[in-house]
């Protein structure tokens, strides 16, 4: 059964600072996604990463796709308040379903 | 553009009782996906409806059946409800098995009491 796992779980930090969530996966996938959730709301699609090496940017969010190490990484530059929220990565399990990630939840500081 | 409507946003049940929670997917998709999303986790699997038809199913158990119509909108459907069962419920839409993803509702939040 494929697994994704994120780290870190949980992350505070400044305003201005830089930062990189990482998302593993267990079994070859190739697709993968990046989510944003606020709190109580529903999923606001990122990104769709689609082949090894791929990299998308909009804004201060960078989402790369490495399918040989199976990692994803979400990296956050010069971070502002509004950016805080819950990201999740997901990657295509089989045929039509994602296996999401455990989520990790951003607070940024001001 | 309407996206993916679901109903109710919000409803409360007691242990036992049975819900239906609906969703109608965005303009010019044919498949309706759902996912079930407890407190602090991230969403899982129930299944997905393609043609009318259940296409794949995650770890639930039968208490969860849905239904697709000819106008691809979709219901799911809880038996006996448990505590458990409370959770976000999302409803994703997309077209065929394309790469560009889903799209998703803005949730029913169940509570079961």
């Amino acid at each position: 059964e494929l697994k994704v796992e994120q780290n870190p779980l949980f992350l505070s930090m400044q305003e201005g600072k830089n930062y990189t969530i990482y998302c593993n996966y267990s079994t070859t996938s190739d697709r993968l996604y990046w989510y944003r959730q606020d709190p109580g709301k529903s999923l606001e699609s990122l990104f769709v990463l689609l082949s090894n090496g791929a990299v998308k940017q909009e804004g201060r969010l960078m989402a790369s796709l490495d399918t040989k190490a199976r990692l994803s990484t979400l990296h956050i530059t010069a971070a502002v308040h509004d950016l805080s929220a819950t990201y999740f990565c997901a990657v295509v399990g089989g045929t039509y379903k994602y296996i999401f990630g455990t989520g990790t939840r951003l607070k940024v500081l001001a | 553009d309407a996206g993916v409507t679901q109903s109710p946003t919000h409803l409360i049940k007691t242990r036992g009782q049975q819900v239906t929670l609906r969703c109608s997917p965005k303009s010019g998709h044919d498949t309706v996906s759902w996912y079930q999303q407890a407190l602090g986790q991230g969403p899982q699997f129930i299944f997905q409806y393609y043609e009318e038809e259940e296409r794949q199913r995650g770890n639930f158990p039968d208490r969860f059946s849905g239904h697709q119509f000819p106008n691809y909108s979709s219901e799911l459907n809880v038996n006996a409800l448990l505590l458990g069962d409370s959770a976000l419920y999302l409803c994703a839409s997309s077209q065929g098995q394309g790469p560009i993803g889903y799209t998703f509702g803005s949730g029913t939040r169940l509570t079961v009491v």
